[in-house]
């Protein structure tokens, strides 16, 4: 079975803080995928980035990054400078190979990010 | 281009009424998801089809849910007596491809309040 655990329920910062979200996964395949969603008010799940298992390099996009760790099972997310823009919740998912094309999610993290 | 559209955006039932949620994914996506979110929690899978065809409906809380997608494109998930406890949004979700490997996009839900 596969499970994704953010420990983190709600986090607050202040705007141009620097802020990591954390994402712990579970699971005994092999190849499995990695990805990071995020829902504004909206409701409106936005892809942000997708990992396989194979790839550990730790990647940056604007001022997001993501740091893939096997050896701890983390996939965490920091948002550099943040913005109030940022405020959402953020969801950490787990693809496998062997349950299909489901993805099981994490709890998420409610960032508020204040002015 | 166009991307995952739901219908109706919310839904007020009285509890037994039947539901019908409609989802239209991005043109040429093959696999189509349902997921259930409760408040406060990360999306639940609940059933996978791939073109025509379901592939998975292990996550279908009961057998008054249904879901089909006749002609490979528009899907329609159905509740039937529908029971408090089917209050949730319900997200909808296509892929390019048949695989984990690829990211999902998501509809804006749909709201469902069981009175």
């Amino acid at each position: 079975a596969q499970k994704v655990t953010q420990a983190q329920t709600e986090i607050s910062v202040v705007e141009k803080e620097d802020v990591t979200l954390d994402c712990v996964y579970e699971t005994r395949d092999t190849t499995y995928y990695l990805f990071w969603y995020k829902q504004p008010p909206s409701g409106e799940l936005v892809f942000l980035i997708r990992r396989n298992s194979f790839d550990e390099q730790n990647e940056i996009s604007g001022r997001y990054s993501w740091n893939f760790q096997k050896s701890t099972s983390s996939f965490n997310f920091t948002i550099t400078a943040s913005q109030v823009v940022d405020s959402a919740v953020y969801f950490c998912a787990l693809g496998l190979e062997t349950s299909g094309s489901r993805l099981t999610f994490g709890e998420g993290t409610q960032l508020t990010v204040n002015p | 281009g166009a991307g995952v559209s739901q219908s109706p955006r919310y839904k007020v039932a009285k509890r037994g009424q039947d539901v019908a949620l409609r989802c239209d994914p991005i043109s040429g996506h093959v696999s189509l998801f349902w997921y259930q979110q409760a408040l406060g929690q990360g999306p639940e899978f609940l059933t996978y089809f791939q073109n025509e065809a379901q592939l998975d409906k292990s996550g279908l809380p009961s057998d008054r849910f249904f879901a089909e997608r006749p002609e490979g494109s528009v899907s329609t998930l159905k509740i039937q007596r529908t029971q408090q406890e089917d209050s949730a949004v319900y997200l909808c979700a296509s892929s390019y491809r048949k695989t984990s490997s690829y990211e999902q996009y998501f509809g804006p839900g749909t709201r469902l309040t069981v009175t």
